[in-house]
């Protein structure tokens, strides 16, 4: 079993629906990272959370470290949110990542 | 800029040749890391720098690949005798604090071995 696990794999949605994209990790951890990565991009840190809720414009990333789980929100999604959201979570100064959700956006 | 630079954006090598890929982290930040990224699967952990002193290679995948960073600034990754297994994008990320979890992330390498 991964220590880190996002879901889903893959997500299609059209331009304005909400979306969700879990993450779940076995592990203990200081902070937990949702980073996002374009095709043919580099990677773009967008949150960096050891517990609550962060918001950032239509980005809304909570986390619950009970139950050692987190969610990214993007709420009236767009086309140019198309990317590979990645989950990742501090363990010492190392990352533990997750596999990824791509995410494509229809107009 | 102010960001974590990283050069060449993209590099082609025959198999055997050596290759060297660069970090510029952003100023002052003490920690440098760096991963591998393989295409569809998420980064993997290659070694950490706290400012000169490479304190974890375990990550690097084997004797071909050596990393340094002389200065506690500027950092490069060198591969010798590239092999194909070896096409991967080469993240470098950045952060303030030792051991820190505030990573700054480069564009990437993408290195493509033919």
């Amino acid at each position: 079993k991964n220590e880190v696990e996002q879901s889903p794999q893959n997500l299609t949605a059209q331009e304005g629906e909400f979306i969700t994209i879990n993450c779940s990790y076995s592990v203990g951890i200081s902070a937990l990272h949702w980073l996002q990565q374009h095709p043919g991009g580099g990677i773009v840190s967008l949150f960096m959370l050891s517990s609550g809720k962060k918001k950032h414009g239509r980005l809304i990333a909570t986390i619950n470290i009970q139950e050692k789980h987190s969610s990214l929100h993007i709420t009236a999604s767009h086309p140019r949110d198309s990317a590979v959201y990645i989950c990742a979570v501090g363990a010492n100064y190392q990352l533990i990542w997750g596999a990824g959700t791509k995410l494509i956006i229809k107009p | 800029g102010a960001g974590v630079s990283q050069s060449p954006r993209y590099k082609v090598a025959k198999r055997g040749q050596d290759v060297a890929l660069r970090c510029d982290p952003i100023s002052g930040h003490v920690s440098l890391f760096w991963y591998q990224q393989a295409l569809g699967q998420g980064p993997e952990f290659l070694t950490y720098f706290q400012n000169e002193a490479q304190l974890d290679k375990s990550g690097l995948p084997s004797d071909r690949f050596f990393a340094e960073r002389p200065e506690g600034s500027v950092s490069t990754l060198k591969i010798q005798r590239t092999q194909q297994e070896d096409s991967a994008v080469y993240l470098c990320a950045s952060s303030p604090r030792g051991g820190s979890y505030e990573q700054y992330f480069g564009p990437g390498t993408r290195l493509t071995v033919t």
